[in-house]
């Protein structure tokens, strides 16, 4: 079955623990990208990549990193994580950036 | 960029066709319509989207306005699976110059039985 999976589903953690949510699709999609959704504010693009070892911030990537070593897999990282990274993660997938894009299911965080 | 504006929210009754609108008067010529739906608790999934000609699908059809500056996503038969966030996105085909879907607030649907 065509998925974007990510995890973990749901994460609690503390001010400064670095952390990794991953993302993996299995439809051979040169583009992926990562989002964030906060109430009131829509989703808004963390970072994309275009391709493997091409990666590009999009609105709000102060906080977070990525990278795109292999086509399947585009992990985001967060350093040391704050209380305003609080939110709600999508990573979307299409087979170019032009194309039709597929969601994970989310991964819910908490940073406290 | 081209921005979409949507209704907050809509509601319509179960078995009936639902009518959601999107203006983006600042459109170019070569944007694509998209509409996405939101589910409670899942991601983003695609509905359709169109150029200039009306599009139908299996889950819904486009209707686009002859000078572009305004959609519709019809849904013929609303069930209460059809309860969402519907978001119109306009996406430039050169996607060297933009790199994102822009979400806007999107219009909450309410299907009541």
């Amino acid at each position: 079955e065509a998925q974007v999976t990510q995890n973990p589903r749901y994460l609690i953690t503390v001010t400064g623990k670095k952390l990794t949510v991953t993302c993996s699709q299995n439809m051979n999609h040169e583009y992926m990208s990562w989002y964030r959704q906060d109430p009131g504010l829509g989703l808004r693009q963390i970072y994309y990549s275009m391709n493997v070892e091409v990666t590009d911030k999009g609105d709000v990537p102060e906080g977070y990193k990525v990278s795109r070593k292999e086509k399947r897999n585009f992990p985001l990282i967060l350093e040391s994580p704050s209380p305003n990274q609080t939110s709600l993660y999508f990573c979307a997938s299409s087979l170019t950036g032009r194309n039709i894009q597929y969601f994970g299911a989310g991964t819910r965080l908490s940073v406290l | 960029d081209a921005k979409t504006t949507q209704p907050n929210s809509m509601e319509s009754n179960e078995e009936e066709p639902v009518h959601l609108p999107c203006n983006h008067s600042t459109i170019s010529g070569t944007d694509y319509i998209h509409w996405y739906r939101q589910l409670p608790s899942q991601g983003p999934e695609y509905v359709i989207h169109g150029l200039t000609s009306n599009v139908n699908n299996r889950m819904a059809s486009l209707a686009i306005a002859e000078d572009r500056k305004s959609s519709t996503l019809i849904l013929h038969r609303a069930t209460l699976r059809d309860a969402a966030v519907y978001y119109c996105i306009l996406r430039p085909p050169d996607w060297g110059s933009a790199r994102q879907l822009t979400f806007g607030s999107g219009t909450q649907l309410t299907v009541l039985p």
